[in-house]
């Protein structure tokens, strides 16, 4: 079983839309948990962190769920520049273990 | 430097040939990862460096992959007698605080392409 597990997509959406995707993880013990953003041929970079309490960074909400292992990303008011991969990631002792990722395209 | 540096940045090779794929990590970056990256697919992930040791080469595919890192800087993944399978982006990152999550930086990736 994959330690991250994503809805790859795609999420294809209008400019101005809301989307909303989440992965879940199966290792109870990891420590922190983030969103990271793909463009195509790049490398990974970090989106946000993620928190219990829910954490937002401008369009971008995040929230994690410990007690049924749920992390979900929320961006609104979509921008053409959010079209992405975002790889949702668990933290566990020193290594970040990544999903699939999901793929948003956002049209005009 | 400024950032991960990877090299080369795309590398096709022949089945049944070597390949020496380098990283070099942010300055004073204890912690250094490999990551590969099949079409498609997440990052799965091949060895962590601490300093010059590594502790967990348990993402490894096969022993025809081997890597090192010297003078707690740079590192060197090798793929002895590639095959087709070999083909993937190979990711390396460095952290400052590998006991966070926090702080990793990515290079930008070898393409490797096995024909």
């Amino acid at each position: 079983r994959k330690e991250v597990e994503q809805d790859p997509g795609p999420f294809n959406v209008p400019e101005g839309a809301t989307v909303a995707f989440n992965c879940t993880y199966s290792n109870s013990a990891s420590q922190s948990f983030f969103w990271y953003r793909q463009d195509c041929r790049k490398e990974p970079k970090l989106l946000m962190s993620v928190y219990s309490s829910g954490n937002e960074d401008g369009r971008f909400t995040a929230q994690l769920n410990r007690a049924s292992q749920y992390i979900s990303l929320l961006i609104r008011d979509s921008k053409l520049s959010d079209s992405a991969t975002y790889l949702c990631v668990a933290f566990t002792d020193y290594k970040l273990s990544f999903g699939a990722g999901t793929t948003v395209t956002v049209r005009a | 430097g400024a950032g991960v540096s990877q090299s080369p940045s795309n590398k096709v090779t022949e089945k049944g040939k070597d390949v020496e794929l380098r990283c070099d990590p942010i300055s004073g970056h204890t912690a250094l990862y490999w990551y590969r990256q099949s079409l498609g697919q997440g990052l799965e992930f091949l060895i962590y460096f601490q300093g010059n040791s590594a502790p967990d080469k348990s993402g490894l595919p096969s022993d025809r992959f081997s890597a090192e890192r010297t003078g707690g800087s740079v590192s060197t993944l090798t793929i002895q007698r590639t095959q087709q399978e070999d083909s993937a982006v190979y990711l390396c990152a460095s952290s400052s605080d590998p006991g966070t999550g926090y702080g990793y930086t990515f290079g930008s990736g070898t393409r490797l392409t096995v024909v």
